[in-house]
């Protein structure tokens, strides 16, 4: 079976930092994702991490540990729009399951 | 631009119904997807087609079906509407099945009544 967890909710201020932890049991691994969704919006890709290791991309980074079975998502420098639900999703033997999502709020 | 469209943003029907969802990739992608996604739930996978007409059930078929009659065109059938499936519902496609990115619709919001 697959079992992905992430908190529910996290709250900073703008111009903060915040991570977001996912961990992960799953059937097999190749491979984890990080989507972005916007209230009433589609999910778009954020990350995505095969191999140990931090992947940095401008404000985003996300890091992955296979043996621990653990992954973040680090939003820096944290703006208003920014304010969103964070979607960690794992790729199994042979297909992704995601994550119940993190809702980010950020305040001025 | 890469773009997934689907058919409507809102919809709401009765128990009973027939209900067709439709959705449209620009990119010329292989694989298309069906999710619905609950709140604490996430995401949960009903059916994906790696081809024209090839399906493949995901985690939650039950009560659901789907037809690829083209490649840029991935529909999901409610054959028999219940409040259970009152959900936001998300078409996905992507390059690879899996080890791409998958591009997501905007959702369509059913509500069964």
């Amino acid at each position: 079976g697959q079992n992905i967890d992430q908190p529910t909710e996290m709250t900073a201020t703008e111009g903060a930092i915040v991570q977001i932890n996912c961990t992960y049991q799953t059937s097999g691994f190749n491979g984890l994702f990080w989507y972005q969704q916007h209230a009433g919006e589609a999910p778009t890709f954020l990350s995505y991490n095969v191999l140990d290791g931090l992947e940095e991309k401008g404000r985003f980074s996300s890091f992955l540990s296979r043996s621990k079975g653990y992954s973040y998502l680090l939003l820096k420098e944290l703006q208003m729009k920014d304010s969103a639900s964070y979607l960690c999703a794992v790729k199994g033997d042979y297909k992704l399951s995601f994550g119940a999502g993190t809702t980010v709020t950020v305040r001025a | 631009d890469v773009k997934v469209t689907q058919s409507s943003r809102y919809l709401v029907k009765r128990t009973g119904e027939k209900v067709f969802l439709e959705c449209v990739q620009d990119m010329d992608h292989e694989n298309m997807f069906w999710y619905r996604q609950d709140p604490g739930l996430g995401l949960r996978l009903i059916y994906f087609s790696y081809d024209v007409k090839m399906k493949e059930k995901g985690d939650i078929p039950e009560g659901y079906s789907v037809s690829r009659e083209k490649k840029e065109r991935f529909s999901l059938i409610l054959e028999s509407a219940s409040t259970n499936q009152t959900s936001m519902y998300l078409c996905a496609s992507s390059f690879q099945p899996w080890n791409n990115e998958q591009f997501f619709g905007p959702g369509t919001r059913l509500t069964v009544l």
